[in-house]
């Protein structure tokens, strides 16, 4: 089945920074990667997601990049504030017709004022 | 919409009780999941339905879980007995169809605790 592994687990920047989250996944027919963000006490919600047929996307501060041929997929978070402070897990999902999310470990980001 | 609601967002009981968590998933979505949350295993993927349908159940722990949805807009996780171990956070995810993946969305979760 799909592996999915996320690096680094933390990350701590000053605000104004940029942080970067990276995934790598294992089966080449996984074409639908999104990016979901959790505050404390709350559900996982989703912030962004690419699928296969592009490179790159970007809404406002947040990107997401895919490299398919080296299997691996990254956040990126531009002048970041301290509302930004959560834990991001990424996730893959393949095959056609409908397939589960395999989700990442997590990355606890921590952006100081 | 009002998303995702779970009900109760706090359980506490003892070992060896019944225990039942709720789930109404985001009208229109044919898609429902029941995902369990600990610091030691992260997101795990319980088991999921498609139009009501129990779909894949591999991921259901033991036979003291067991999940139902009657009709399109509820849901229910059962344990029973429960045990200290099954501690952890409970989310309930809905979903749309789309090939390859559609996007969920998730619930605010129900944080149970066995004492």
């Amino acid at each position: 089945g799909e592996n999915v592994e996320q690096h680094p687990s933390t990350l701590s920047v000053q605000e104004g920074d940029s942080a970067v989250i990276k995934c790598t996944y294992s089966d080449s027919a996984s074409n639908y990667f999104p990016w979901y963000k959790q505050e404390l006490g709350k559900g996982p919600q989703l912030i962004i997601d690419i699928r296969s047929n592009v490179g790159e996307k970007k809404d406002q501060r947040i990107a997401v990049t895919l490299n398919k041929t080296a299997k691996h997929f990254s956040l990126h978070i531009t002048e970041t504030q301290p509302e930004d402070s959560a834990v991001y897990f990424c996730a893959a999902s393949t095959g056609s017709g409908y397939s589960t999310l395999t989700f990442g470990k997590g990355t606890m980001l921590l952006v100081s004022p | 919409d009002a998303g995702v609601i779970q009900s109760p967002r706090h359980e506490v009981t003892e070992m060896g009780q019944e225990v039942t968590l709720r789930c109404k998933p985001i009208s229109g979505h044919d898609y429902l999941f029941w995902y369990r949350q600990t610091m030691m295993r992260g997101l795990e993927l319980l088991i999921y339905f498609n139009n009501n349908v129990p779909i894949d159940d591999s991921g259901m722990p033991e036979d003291r879980f067991s999940a139902k949805m009657p009709n399109a807009s509820f849901s229910t996780l059962k344990i029973q007995p429960s045990e200290p171990r099954d501690s952890a956070v409970y989310f309930c995810a809905s979903s749309f169809f789309r090939s390859g993946g559609g996007e969920q969305y998730f619930g605010p979760g129900t944080r149970l605790t066995v004492t």
